[in-house]
């Protein structure tokens, strides 16, 4: 089945500055791949996704990229706020077995 | 609209109970998936209802779980003779179409169930 990998597992942050979480999916039949923020306690949410028929989306800070060559795919925040801080989660949805696979999710943290 | 909501929010239990929990998908989703996350983890795929069918219970831990959709809405997830290693959240979504054509739509994620097995 598809494996999904995420890193890192916490990631601190100066306010202002950009983060990258990185993800890597095993499973070339893969071709739908969200990511989702969780704040505390909270439900995830979806915060930008891509399918493989593009390399890149773009929604006002944030943007994902996608490899699909090497199979990796990548969260970028720009100008970060604390506002951003969270737990990041991306997923991988395979069409061959038609299941959503999550990565392991990082801990973002933005330092004021 | 409303979005997805589940019931109980909490629920503490003694080890050996049953428990069930309860979705409530948004509106004319079609699609409504389980998914279980322990404390610090990631989400991990229980099962998947298309309509009242599930076509994927591959997710399922052990026969302790299962899972029924009725009227294409609400969705119970019972698990029996709980464990302590039963305790995480339960989580709901739902998706206006699911899975078609080779490709799946967003899924929108509900409060979860915190359960606790004593």
């Amino acid at each position: 089945g598809e494996n999904v990998e995420q890193h890192p597992s916490t990631l601190s942050v100066q306010e202002g500055d950009s983060a990258v979480i990185k993800c890597t999916y095993s499973d070339s039949a893969s071709n739908y791949f969200p990511w989702y923020k969780q704040e505390l306690g909270k439900r995830p949410q979806l915060i930008i996704d891509i399918r493989s028929n593009v390399g890149e989306k773009k929604d006002q800070r944030i943007a994902v990229t996608l490899n699909k060559t090497a199979k990796h795919f990548s969260l970028h925040i720009t100008e970060t706020q604390p506002e951003d801080s969270a737990v990041y989660f991306c997923a991988a949805f395979n069409f061959g077995n038609e299941k959503l696979t999550f990565g392991t999710g990082t801990r973002l943290t933005i330092i004021p | 609209g409303a979005g997805v909501s589940q019931s109980p929010s909490n629920k503490v239990t003694e080890k050996g109970k049953d428990v069930e929990l309860r979705c409530d998908p948004i509106s004319g989703h079609t699609a409504l998936y389980w998914y279980r996350q322990s404390l610090g983890q990631g989400l991990e795929f229980l099962i998947y209802f298309q309509g009242n069918s599930a076509p994927d219970k591959s997710g399922l831990p052990s026969d302790r779980f299962s899972a029924e959709r009725t009227g294409g809405s609400v969705s119970t997830l019972t698990i029996q003779r709980t464990q302590q290693e039963d305790s995480a959240v339960y989580l709901c979504a739902s998706s206006l179409v699911g899975t078609s054509g080779g490709s799946t739509d967003t899924q929108y994620f509900g409060p979860g169930t915190r359960l606790t097995v004593l």
